[in-house]
């Protein structure tokens, strides 16, 4: 299993809802990211997991919480988002110095 | 702080060409350099990474090379085709961080 993969496709939520982004891996990577892109723009870093430990927040709202409940899951938490929060959100996973590997992302809409 | 551009912004060109899209960094002290390719709507694939002691890496009709000392890397697809058609990110990776610092993208559309 070479790939990461990401559910749902697509969300769509309102501000008062709460819904979780799920992404896994079984490539034994020890390192998961969560990334944010918006249209035409490159993806930003949000959140970076090392051996399951929280290793880097660039200073995301708290309305995003990420979890790592082992080493082949991620999840994003989402909790009372504004509509600029509407965006592709990618999951990846990489080792050490190998490649990053991206999951194909879960196009998320806040009405 | 690392700042990461590409040039062009965007290329349209007949099937067939050779391009070269170009990617500049400000701080030569990098561990990698990774090119990707996105669909629209879609997640990143990775075409090609290249060590910061390696020159140059290849793939099928892609190639694409590190110059460190001038903080340039190219990616050089030969023969184009409508397929090609995406958007082309490279990024960087700096010895002390787990971060990607990506380029602004080239969008590359290929017409028959």
């Amino acid at each position: 299993d070479t790939e990461v993969t990401q559910t749902p496709k697509h969300l769509v939520m309102g501000m008062t809802n709460k819904k979780s982004l799920k992404c896994e891996q079984h490539m034994g990577h020890r390192a998961m990211y969560w990334y944010k892109q918006k249209a035409k723009k490159p993806p930003e870093l949000m959140f970076v997991y090392s051996y399951e430990k929280l290793s880097i927040n660039e200073s995301v709202p708290s309305r995003f919480s990420p979890e790592c409940p082992n080493s082949s899951l991620l999840n994003l938490h989402l909790h009372a988002l504004q509509p600029e929060d509407s965006a592709l959100y990618l999951c990846a996973s990489s080792q050490d110095l190998t490649s990053r590997v991206f999951g194909p992302g879960t196009r998320l809409t806040v009405l | 702080k690392q700042e990461v551009t590409q040039i062009p912004a965007a290329l349209s060109v007949p099937e067939g060409e050779n391009l070269v899209l170009n990617c500049s960094f400000t701080d030569s002290a990098i561990y990698n350099l990774q090119w990707f390719r996105q669909d629209p709507g879609k997640g990143l694939t990775s075409l090609l990474l290249i060590q910061s002691s390696q020159r140059e890496q290849t793939s099928g009709r892609l190639n694409a090379s590190l110059d460190k000392s001038s903080g340039r890397s190219t990616l050089y697809i030969a023969a184009s085709q409508p397929g090609d058609s995406a958007t082309y990110l490279c990024a960087v990776r700096a010895f002390d961080t787990d971060k990607l610092i990506f380029g602004t993208g080239t969008r590359l559309q290929v017409f028959p």
